[in-house]
């Protein structure tokens, strides 16, 4: 069973709000991820983190920028919601320690921008 | 570049046998993952292959051939819960170790 948690799962907010979407995971991986989905669409990479003051972009652009201050959280902010940033975001974890480092996935934050 | 390909949609009924594809092309390769994602859920891991051949789990299979780029995911015994999308992604350790995700199978199991 993972332990990654995302918060908000849901949130409805006007555009050019700032806002943070958080991720926790507590079981000590190293490694982290942010993907963007859109409904019947694939996964798109983008942010990652190797662990600690390390932050990565992934192949998708995105106008949001991450942090990873602790192990155990990876949150992400958008500084100027806009309707382009509907979608869900996903917060992923994995420790590439193991040989399988198979991912774990959060439940996702749906995002609408009005 | 990367590219992973999937049958956008399959069908099949409760019951029955059914073989989802995945073809790839990528920079590296460092294992090849299957995930299931019901609507409005995250993926859940399924299974992993990393050498060729068969890898058996319950109800579910996964096939790789390095060689020719392609995997299979088998699923036995269709139950309607196993209605949802099948994400084929490959872990590319020249891509930073990062997963590449194909676009997803969506299979309807009909009664």
């Amino acid at each position: 069973e993972a332990d990654i948690y995302q918060t908000p799962r849901y949130l409805v907010i006007g555009t050019g709000k700032k806002i943070t979407l958080e991720c926790s995971q507590t079981m000590g991986h190293d490694k982290m991820y942010w993907y963007q989905q859109d409904p019947g669409m694939e996964l798109h990479l983008i942010h990652y983190s190797y662990g600690v003051n390390s932050t990565e972009k992934g192949d998708l652009s995105s106008e949001s920028t991450v942090s990873r201050i602790r192990t155990e959280h990876f949150p992400l902010t958008l500084e100027s919601a806009r309707p382009s940033h509907t979608s869900q975001y996903l917060c992923a974890s994995s420790e590439p320690t193991t040989g399988q480092e198979t991912q774990y996935f959060g439940p996702g934050t749906r995002l609408l921008v009005l | 570049g990367q590219n992973i390909d999937q049958p956008t949609e399959m069908t099949a009924t409760e019951g029955a046998i059914v073989q989802i594809n995945c073809t790839y092309q990528t920079s590296g390769f460092n294992g090849l993952f299957w995930y299931q994602q019901h609507a409005g859920e995250a993926p859940t891991f399924l299974s992993y292959n990393v050498l060729d051949g068969l890898e058996e789990k319950g109800r579910f299979s996964s096939f790789l051939s390095r060689s020719k780029g392609y995997s299979y995911l088998l699923l036995k015994e269709l139950q309607m819960k196993d209605s949802a999308s099948y994400l084929c992604a490959v872990r590319d350790n020249v891509y930073g170790q990062n997963f590449v995700f194909g676009p997803g199978t969506r299979l309807s199991v009909l009664p």
